[in-house]
This record gives C-alpha cells, structure tokens and sequence, in this order.
C-alpha cells in the first residue's frame, strides 16, 4: 500500500472549517484514500473514503486532487467534540489490512 | 445494539503470566483485527483473521497467540514471551476495508 504524510498537529478555532491534508504520491490506480479518526483512549472511527471523486458524507467531505497524489478532509463547522488524531490510510478496496501512520492531531479552540 | 465489545477495559498482570483479551462482534463481519497501541504512537498490526478457522500474522505477531474458533470471536492471548505487553490493545472487524473498532483494553503488566 501507498504511504502517506499529514502534518503531524494543528489547531482551527471552533465553529470554522478544519482542513487536514494528507499527501500520497505513491497511491496507484486501485487505491482508495480512507479517513479515520480517534479521541483519545477510544477505538478510531471511520469518517469517509473515496477513489477519485469528492465525498460527501454526515460527518465530512473529502476532496482528492486530479491527480490523486493528495486529499484533504473538511470538517465544516468544527465544534470541541472534533478534538481528535485524524489517519489517512491509503489502501486497495479488496484489502482488508490497513496501515495507520501516527496521524495528525488536531485541536479545536474554544 | 450491533458492535464490538472487548472485555474487560482496564486489566492488570503480574508479568510472566499469560493473559486472554476477549473481543466479540455482532456485525456479521468475516474479517477481524488486533491492533497494539503505545502511548502518543499509531495503531501496530497483530494478527487478522478474514474466515473462521483461519488467521495471518501482523507486523508484531511475536509473543502473541490468537484462535478464531467462531466468526463472532477473536481473542487474543499475550503470552509471556512478549517482551513489553502494556498497551493499549483494540481489536476490530471490517467490511470492505471499512473498518469498526471496539473501545480498547489498557493492560497493565506490573
């Protein structure tokens, strides 16, 4: 599977968009680009995914470049409770392994 | 309620002793993890398991034991063989590499 890079921390005031990239310019062509997020001492939680189009889902949408090679996920209206470490994995649909980095932490200010 | 439950939450051991973490799932998912977490760290590969009957090692199989005996559960054993077995231990089940997490079992060996 592709590697990835995310910063490894950031801040966004409470109630603005938190944009978290992720860089992954190894990704091939049957990759998949997958958000996870975790609070601390709780299990990560699956936020979205995508191949190559824009994602929309409840919680956050994932926007990829045309290229494929980085994404960045949107929290639009981030409140205190989005204080979490944010995973980019990339990986193959069919495979069921997944690789987490350390992750970026982010911290929403009050 | 369909999810995953790992049992107990905190658990404490004298080392030297084996010990069983216990992780069942209702989502009627073929494939399951365990994942090992140290402190400010990413989440580290175990063992998976994706049919009954059947398991791979992960990326830190070594002192480790898993059985997969009922598609429902997937415990794991840490032996004493494992040279530092505090940590922070989440198991997990998944669908098309989405993956849902259990809340985590912090060992402590003393």
């Amino acid at each position: 599977d592709a590697k990835t890079t995310q910063p490894p921390s950031m801040d966004c005031a409470e109630g603005r968009a938190a944009n978290l990239p992720c860089n992954h310019s190894t990704i091939s062509g049957n990759e998949y680009v997958y958000w996870y997020r975790q609070i601390h001492s709780q299990g990560p939680q699956y936020i979205i995914h995508g191949l190559k189009n824009n994602e929309t889902n409840e919680m956050a949408s994932l926007i990829i470049t045309e290229d494929r090679k980085s994404s960045t996920l949107i929290l639009p209206h981030a409140t205190l409770r989005d204080t979490a470490v944010y995973y980019c994995i990339v990986a193959n649909f069919g495979n069921e392994k997944l690789t987490f980095g350390t992750g970026t932490r982010l911290t929403i200010i009050p | 309620d369909g999810g995953i439950t790992q049992s107990p939450k905190y658990l404490f051991r004298k080392e030297g002793q084996n010990v069983t973490l216990s992780c069942e799932q209702n989502l009627n998912h073929d494939a399951m993890y365990w994942y090992r977490q140290d402190p400010g760290q990413g989440l580290r590969l175990i063992y998976y398991s994706q049919i009954v009957n059947d398991f791979q090692k992960g990326d830190i199989a070594e002192g480790y034991s898993v059985s997969r005996e009922k598609k429902e559960s997937f415990p794991l054993t840490v032996t004493s063989a494992q040279k530092n077995p505090t940590a922070f231990y989440l198991c997990a089940s998944s669908v098309r590499a989405k993956q849902f997490f259990g809340p985590g079992t912090r060992l402590t060996v003393l």
